[in-house]
Protein backbone atom coordinates (compact mmCIF):
# COMPACT_ATOMS: atom_id res chain seq x y z
CA UNK A 1 0.00 0.00 0.00
CA UNK A 2 1.27 3.19 -1.05
CA UNK A 3 2.24 5.77 1.54
CA UNK A 4 1.59 9.34 1.83
CA UNK A 5 2.44 10.99 -1.17
CA UNK A 6 3.25 14.65 -1.07
CA UNK A 7 4.42 16.85 -3.89
CA UNK A 8 6.72 19.27 -4.83
CA UNK A 9 9.67 17.84 -2.38
CA UNK A 10 11.31 20.94 -2.43
CA UNK A 11 9.87 24.43 -3.22
CA UNK A 12 11.82 28.08 -3.36
CA UNK A 13 9.70 31.39 -3.21
CA UNK A 14 10.36 35.00 -2.54
CA UNK A 15 8.82 36.94 0.54
CA UNK A 16 5.17 38.25 -0.86
CA UNK A 17 4.57 35.23 -3.08
CA UNK A 18 2.02 32.29 -2.24
CA UNK A 19 2.82 28.70 -2.91
CA UNK A 20 0.27 25.75 -2.97
CA UNK A 21 1.40 22.20 -1.52
CA UNK A 22 -0.21 19.18 -2.37
CA UNK A 23 -0.76 15.68 -0.34
CA UNK A 24 -2.21 12.76 -1.09
CA UNK A 25 -3.19 10.13 1.92
CA UNK A 26 -2.98 6.55 1.99
CA UNK A 27 -5.67 5.25 0.05
CA UNK A 28 -8.74 4.42 2.34
CA UNK A 29 -7.74 7.06 5.02
CA UNK A 30 -9.95 10.39 5.11
CA UNK A 31 -8.14 12.23 7.61
CA UNK A 32 -5.64 14.40 6.89
CA UNK A 33 -3.79 17.23 8.93
CA UNK A 34 -0.96 19.11 8.17
CA UNK A 35 2.37 19.75 10.26
CA UNK A 36 4.80 22.90 10.36
CA UNK A 37 8.33 21.51 11.53
CA UNK A 38 11.23 24.02 12.02
CA UNK A 39 14.69 23.85 13.87
CA UNK A 40 13.28 25.97 16.66
CA UNK A 41 9.61 25.21 17.54
CA UNK A 42 9.70 21.77 16.17
CA UNK A 43 6.16 20.01 14.80
CA UNK A 44 3.22 22.53 14.85
CA UNK A 45 -0.03 21.33 13.80
CA UNK A 46 -2.08 23.44 11.56
CA UNK A 47 -4.92 22.32 10.92
CA UNK A 48 -7.08 18.80 10.17
CA UNK A 49 -9.80 18.04 7.55
CA UNK A 50 -11.92 15.27 7.38
CA UNK A 51 -14.46 14.67 5.05
CA UNK A 52 -13.60 18.11 3.40
CA UNK A 53 -14.61 19.60 6.33
CA UNK A 54 -12.10 21.41 8.48
CA UNK A 55 -12.26 20.04 11.92
CA UNK A 56 -9.55 21.44 14.07
CA UNK A 57 -6.91 24.93 13.20
CA UNK A 58 -4.05 25.30 15.07
CA UNK A 59 -2.46 28.61 15.94
CA UNK A 60 -1.19 29.88 12.89
CA UNK A 61 -2.23 33.21 11.06
CA UNK A 62 -5.04 33.48 8.21
CA UNK A 63 -2.40 33.42 5.48
CA UNK A 64 -2.28 29.60 5.81
CA UNK A 65 -4.74 27.96 4.43
CA UNK A 66 -6.30 24.66 3.25
CA UNK A 67 -9.07 22.24 1.68
CA UNK A 68 -9.23 18.92 1.12
CA UNK A 69 -11.26 17.31 -1.79
CA UNK A 70 -14.17 14.52 -2.22
CA UNK A 71 -10.91 11.96 -2.98
CA UNK A 72 -9.64 12.78 0.82
CA UNK A 73 -6.69 14.48 -1.11
CA UNK A 74 -5.35 17.83 0.31
CA UNK A 75 -4.16 20.73 -0.64
CA UNK A 76 -2.52 24.00 1.48
CA UNK A 77 -1.95 27.50 0.75
CA UNK A 78 0.37 30.02 2.40
CA UNK A 79 -0.32 33.10 0.65
CA UNK A 80 2.30 36.34 1.24
CA UNK A 81 4.97 34.64 2.23
CA UNK A 82 7.54 35.79 4.83
CA UNK A 83 10.86 34.61 5.72
CA UNK A 84 9.82 32.90 8.86
CA UNK A 85 7.71 30.38 6.64
CA UNK A 86 10.79 28.38 5.77
CA UNK A 87 10.16 25.20 7.29
CA UNK A 88 9.04 20.96 6.48
CA UNK A 89 5.77 21.25 5.70
CA UNK A 90 4.25 17.47 7.08
CA UNK A 91 1.28 16.05 5.66
CA UNK A 92 -0.13 13.25 7.76
CA UNK A 93 -3.44 11.03 7.03
CA UNK A 94 -5.11 8.40 9.46
CA UNK A 95 -7.88 6.05 9.16
CA UNK A 96 -10.14 8.26 11.83
CA UNK A 97 -13.90 6.81 11.17
CA UNK A 98 -15.31 10.19 12.32
CA UNK A 99 -16.16 9.56 15.77
CA UNK A 100 -13.82 10.08 19.14
CA UNK A 101 -11.77 7.75 18.07
CA UNK A 102 -7.98 8.71 17.92
CA UNK A 103 -6.21 6.09 15.60
CA UNK A 104 -2.30 7.16 14.60
CA UNK A 105 -0.97 9.38 12.02
CA UNK A 106 1.21 8.38 9.17
CA UNK A 107 3.06 10.80 8.04
CA UNK A 108 4.46 11.34 4.23
CA UNK A 109 8.14 12.90 3.64
CA UNK A 110 7.05 16.38 3.52
CA UNK A 111 7.84 20.24 1.08
CA UNK A 112 10.29 21.29 2.25
CA UNK A 113 9.57 25.22 1.50
CA UNK A 114 12.60 27.91 1.43
CA UNK A 115 11.95 31.79 0.90
CA UNK A 116 13.99 34.29 -0.18
CA UNK B 1 6.66 25.86 29.15
CA UNK B 2 5.44 23.35 26.42
CA UNK B 3 2.97 20.80 27.35
CA UNK B 4 5.41 18.13 26.10
CA UNK B 5 9.19 18.28 26.98
CA UNK B 6 11.72 16.12 25.58
CA UNK B 7 15.24 16.62 26.02
CA UNK B 8 16.75 16.70 22.69
CA UNK B 9 20.42 15.17 23.25
CA UNK B 10 22.06 14.87 20.79
CA UNK B 11 22.29 11.10 22.69
CA UNK B 12 25.43 8.62 21.15
CA UNK B 13 25.78 5.50 22.48
CA UNK B 14 28.01 2.38 20.89
CA UNK B 15 25.90 -0.14 19.35
CA UNK B 16 24.45 -2.93 21.16
CA UNK B 17 23.67 -0.65 24.09
CA UNK B 18 20.12 0.16 25.95
CA UNK B 19 18.96 3.51 25.26
CA UNK B 20 16.28 4.97 26.87
CA UNK B 21 14.67 8.03 25.52
CA UNK B 22 11.76 10.09 27.58
CA UNK B 23 9.01 12.87 27.79
CA UNK B 24 7.41 14.29 30.39
CA UNK B 25 3.49 16.33 29.71
CA UNK B 26 1.43 18.23 31.56
CA UNK B 27 -2.36 17.87 30.36
CA UNK B 28 -3.53 15.26 32.16
CA UNK B 29 -6.08 14.93 29.19
CA UNK B 30 -3.41 12.68 27.19
CA UNK B 31 -4.45 9.51 26.45
CA UNK B 32 -3.09 8.54 23.17
CA UNK B 33 0.87 7.95 23.58
CA UNK B 34 3.33 7.98 19.92
CA UNK B 35 7.03 7.45 19.23
CA UNK B 36 8.13 8.33 15.73
CA UNK B 37 11.26 8.10 14.49
CA UNK B 38 12.72 10.68 11.98
CA UNK B 39 15.46 9.76 9.92
CA UNK B 40 17.07 12.82 8.06
CA UNK B 41 15.31 14.14 5.23
CA UNK B 42 12.29 11.96 5.78
CA UNK B 43 9.32 12.72 7.41
CA UNK B 44 8.38 10.89 10.73
CA UNK B 45 8.14 6.93 10.98
CA UNK B 46 5.42 5.18 13.39
CA UNK B 47 7.16 3.25 16.26
CA UNK B 48 4.95 2.63 19.16
CA UNK B 49 1.49 3.51 19.50
CA UNK B 50 0.11 2.67 23.25
CA UNK B 51 -3.12 3.90 25.38
CA UNK B 52 -3.33 4.73 28.09
CA UNK B 53 -0.95 3.51 30.83
CA UNK B 54 1.48 0.74 30.67
CA UNK B 55 3.93 -1.35 28.43
CA UNK B 56 3.52 -2.30 24.94
CA UNK B 57 6.76 -4.21 23.46
CA UNK B 58 7.63 -4.47 19.50
CA UNK B 59 10.60 -6.68 18.81
CA UNK B 60 13.74 -4.46 20.31
CA UNK B 61 11.17 -1.15 21.07
CA UNK B 62 9.32 -0.98 24.46
CA UNK B 63 7.17 1.96 25.28
CA UNK B 64 6.22 2.60 28.50
CA UNK B 65 3.00 5.00 29.99
CA UNK B 66 2.91 6.19 33.75
CA UNK B 67 0.19 8.52 33.61
CA UNK B 68 0.64 8.99 37.27
CA UNK B 69 3.78 10.85 36.91
CA UNK B 70 2.99 12.36 33.16
CA UNK B 71 5.95 10.25 32.38
CA UNK B 72 6.77 8.19 29.10
CA UNK B 73 9.81 6.14 28.43
CA UNK B 74 10.93 4.30 24.71
CA UNK B 75 13.85 2.10 25.35
CA UNK B 76 15.60 0.07 22.51
CA UNK B 77 17.88 -2.98 23.38
CA UNK B 78 20.37 -4.40 21.13
CA UNK B 79 20.89 -0.94 19.54
CA UNK B 80 22.02 -1.03 16.42
CA UNK B 81 23.60 1.77 13.72
CA UNK B 82 20.14 2.02 11.75
CA UNK B 83 18.27 3.45 14.63
CA UNK B 84 20.20 6.65 14.09
CA UNK B 85 17.53 8.75 13.79
CA UNK B 86 15.71 11.70 15.69
CA UNK B 87 12.98 10.08 18.21
CA UNK B 88 9.91 12.39 18.89
CA UNK B 89 7.55 11.30 21.36
CA UNK B 90 3.81 12.90 20.38
CA UNK B 91 0.26 12.46 22.55
CA UNK B 92 -3.05 13.30 21.97
CA UNK B 93 -6.54 13.34 24.22
CA UNK B 94 -9.96 12.35 22.34
CA UNK B 95 -12.82 14.09 21.18
CA UNK B 96 -11.93 17.47 19.97
CA UNK B 97 -8.52 17.93 19.52
CA UNK B 98 -9.10 14.65 16.56
CA UNK B 99 -5.62 14.92 14.36
CA UNK B 100 -3.93 16.68 16.69
CA UNK B 101 -1.14 15.63 18.22
CA UNK B 102 1.28 17.55 20.82
CA UNK B 103 4.72 16.38 20.11
CA UNK B 104 8.19 16.66 21.96
CA UNK B 105 11.04 18.78 20.36
CA UNK B 106 12.86 15.59 19.72
CA UNK B 107 16.19 13.24 20.81
CA UNK B 108 18.68 12.98 18.16
CA UNK B 109 20.16 9.55 18.79
CA UNK B 110 23.57 8.17 16.82
CA UNK B 111 24.96 4.81 17.49
CA UNK B 112 28.25 4.00 16.44
CA UNK B 113 29.34 0.61 15.49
Amino acid sequence: KAGVTQTPRYLIKTRGQQVTLSCSPISGHRSVSWYQQTPGQGLQFLFEYFSETQRNKGNFPGRFSGRQFSNSRSEMNVSTLELGDSALYLCASSIQTGGDDNSPLHFGNGTRLTVT
Amino acid sequence: QKEVEQDPGPLSVPEGAIVSLNCTYSNSAFQYFMWYRQYSRKGPELLMYTYSSGNKEDGRFTAQVDKSSKYISLFIRDSQPSDSATYLCAMSDRGSTLGRLYFGRGTQLTVWP
